[in-house]
């Protein structure tokens, strides 16, 4: 969407391996999000920063890691701890704009193989 | 955080059938979000409610919050193939994020 950007948009990985998905905002907001989404799961949080050099674990933090060392950047790495982390991974931003909805990312298509 | 419960969890209609979607919480809510996400995209915020019994209409779409900020529904009028989507209610929990329902896939059948 606008302003916030996920790459890459397919992602494939191999057991056992760590990888690092993107999400970059231009929009100057202190709030990022990571959800990940399952069929049927709806969305769940993973991690969030409310600030620069500050995250807080998620209702599902186990195997996944992030940084912010920059505010317009916020990357998830997802490591060879998680069980089973083929899903969609969804970026956002907090809007005051858009009547402090989310604003999300086109997200990040995450297959192990 | 608060739960909130979605119902139905799947909804097939024939196009130009009405269509609800249902959120409900246990506890009292501060606020409500809709969001809409259409097959293979990411959800997109519709509209925020945050008082008590308050409807707000955005074209054929009908937004209500119960009175006493435990429930929530969104109707569609006469749903079109362009309303093929998930219907995800939410609502900011304690620690600053939003916690979300498990959605309602809407099928419209033309």
């Amino acid at each position: 969407d606008g302003g916030i950007t996920q790459s890459p948009k397919y992602l494939f990985r191999k057991e056992g391996q760590n990888v690092t998905l993107s999400c970059e905002q231009n929009l100057n907001h202190d709030a990022m999000y990571w959800y990940r989404q399952d069929p049927g799961q709806g969305l769940r949080l993973i991690y969030y920063s409310q600030i620069v050099n500050d995250f807080q674990k998620g209702d599902i933090a186990e195997g996944y890691s992030v940084s912010r060392e920059k505010k317009e950047s916020f990357p998830l790495t997802v490591t060879s701890a998680q069980k089973n982390p083929t899903a969609f991974y969804l970026c956002a931003i907090r809007d005051r704009v858009a009547g402090y909805g989310y604003t999300f990312g086109s997200g990040t298509r995450l297959t192990v193989v | 955080g608060q739960q909130v419960m979605q119902i139905p969890q799947y909804q097939h209609v024939q196009e130009g059938e009405d269509f609800t979607t249902y959120c409900n919480s246990s506890t009292t809510l501060s606020n409500i979000q809709w969001y809409k996400q259409r097959p293979g995209g990411h959800p997109v915020f519709l509209i925020q409610l945050v008082k008590s019994g308050e409807v707000k209409k955005q074209k054929r779409l009908t937004f209500q919050f119960g009175e006493a900020k435990k429930n929530s529904s969104l109707h569609i009028t006469a749903t079109q193939t362009t309303d093929v989507g998930t219907y995800f209610c939410s609502h900011w929990g304690s620690q600053g994020n939003l916690i979300f329902g498990k959605g309602t896939k809407l099928s419209v059948k033309p």
